[in-house]
């Protein structure tokens, strides 16, 4: 699987939209754009995945770049429940891999202010 | 409809001493993965099972620990001989078909402290 980048940390005001950016110049075609959060004490929960077009769901929207090397998660609306560690990962489109593991980076950190 | 279950949460033990992690799956889930985090760091692969057979370990250290996941009951991940390099939140993940293109269902984890 491709190396992802991500900044360390980052701030957000309440009631506030959030973007986390995600690096991955290293991309395959066969490459999923995978987010998972894990909040504090918690196990990391999926958020969203996309492989080209931008996705939305109830939780967050995903903007893919046109070139797929960057990715974009944004929460609409942050709420303090929001802070949390993000993690970008990139996972192989591949039925016949025995390879279930997903690899995890730092990820960022973001921390919401009231 | 209960997800991940993991038990105990907090587990102490002495260095020399054996630990037993426990993981039930989400209900009909067959796939189940083992996950290291050690302080301030992302979580690691261990081992990925489906319903007793061990498909990938290669993120399993090589002596003292292993994993089994039976036909009947919970997936158990076992240290023996425990250090003080042991202490971590280990977290137990399922899904309901293979792993490269299907999301993962996080337990809430046990943290293991060897004194």
């Amino acid at each position: 699987d491709a190396k992802t980048t991500q900044p360390n940390s980052m701030e957000s005001n309440e009631e506030e939209p959030v973007h986390l950016p995600c690096n991955h110049s290293t991309i395959s075609g066969t490459d999923y754009i995978h987010w998972y959060r894990q909040l504090p004490s918690q196990g990391p929960e999926y958020v969203i995945h996309g492989l080209t077009s931008n996705v939305n769901n109830r939780m967050a929207s995903l903007a893919i770049a046109e070139d797929r090397k960057s990715s974009t998660l944004i929460l609409h609306r942050a709420t303090l429940r929001d802070a949390a560690v993000y993690y970008c990962i990139l996972r192989e489109f591949n039925y016949g891999g025995s390879q279930g593991n997903l690899i995890f980076g730092k990820g960022t950190k973001l921390s919401v202010k009231p | 409809n209960a997800g991940v279950m993991q038990n105990p949460r907090h587990l102490v033990r002495r260095r020399g001493q054996e630990a037993r992690l426990r993981c039930s799956p989400v209900k009909g889930h067959s796939h189940v993965y083992w996950y290291r985090q050690l302080p301030e760091e992302g979580l690691k692969f261990m081992v990925y099972l489906q319903k007793e057979n061990i498909i990938d370990e290669s993120g399993m250290p090589k002596e003292r620990f292993s994993a089994e996941f039976p036909k009947e009951g919970p997936s158990i991940l076992r240290i023996q001989q425990v250090v003080r390099g042991d202490s971590a939140a280990y977290f137990c993940a399922s899904s309901v078909r293979g792993p490269r293109y299907n999301e993962q269902f996080f337990g809430p984890g046990t943290r293991l402290t060897v004194l």
